[in-house]
């Protein structure tokens, strides 16, 4: 159980154009879900923690306008990188909370690349 | 700020071998403190944790004690197998607050 999907897990895109990515709890509810971006060699850096029904709060430096965030249901998240240039190319991680339960589950993760 | 700062990797080691990997943390307050598996190709899994001071987490042979007077919680094994090849990144969650800040990660990678 708790299992997390990420779709796409990757995809390529022309610089200037939006990239939607779809993060859901597969077998659970998740009142709140979370958005990093990790880097190479680098950790997990949380942009957004999202809750449903109500605004993505977002972590300092990162681009709200840039960055959607979309809480529509307690099992569905998506991110949406618009015009994207070559440094948004990144590897995006979401992970969802269960409604009753403190852990995050993780989804497998979207390989970004902006050409 | 809060941080996590853990041994950089990678690490090689062989099958039965004992395994360490260090995380030291800065944290105010008391903050629960996690171990994280990333396997290749899947997302992170969470490995063990631990909520206060001189707790010990364990899963399937791996422990980490918590320890508040050198903040440090690190990972052993004491044997490991090629499985266990994979990311593991430490974690820290403040008390009170859901967000997560993690480690660098460390990739193991275990020969037979």
């Amino acid at each position: 159980g708790a299992v997390v999907s990420q779709h796409p897990s990757w995809v390529i895109c022309k610089s200037g154009t939006s990239v939607k990515i779809e993060c859901r709890s597969l077998d659970f509810q998740a009142t709140t879900m979370f958005w990093y971006r990790q880097f190479p060699k680098q950790s997990l850096m949380l942009m957004a923690t999202s809750n449903e029904g109500s605004k993505a709060t977002y972590e300092q430096g990162v681009e709200k306008d840039k960055f959607l965030i979309n809480h529509a249901s307690l099992t569905l998240s998506t991110l949406t990188v618009t015009s994207a240039h070559p440094e948004d190319s990144s590897f995006y991680i979401c992970s969802a909370r269960e409604v009753s339960a403190g852990e995050q589950f993780f989804g497998p993760g979207t390989r970004l690349t902006v050409l | 700020g809060d941080s996590v700062t853990q041994m950089e990797g990678p690490v090689t080691l062989s099958e039965e071998a004992f395994l360490t990997i260090n995380c030291t943390y800065t944290a105010t307050g008391y903050p629960s403190l996690f171990w994280y598996v990333q396997y290749p190709g899947e997302g992170l899994q969470l490995l063990l944790k631990a909520t206060k001071a001189d707790d010990k987490g364990s899963n399937k042979g791996f422990e980490a004690t918590y320890r508040k007077e050198t903040t440090s919680f690190h990972l052993e094994k004491g044997s490991v197998q090629v499985s266990d090849s994979a990311v593991y990144f430490c974690a820290l969650r403040p008390f009170g607050n859901e967000k997560l800040t993690f480690g660098t990660g460390t990739r193991l990678t275990i020969i037979p």
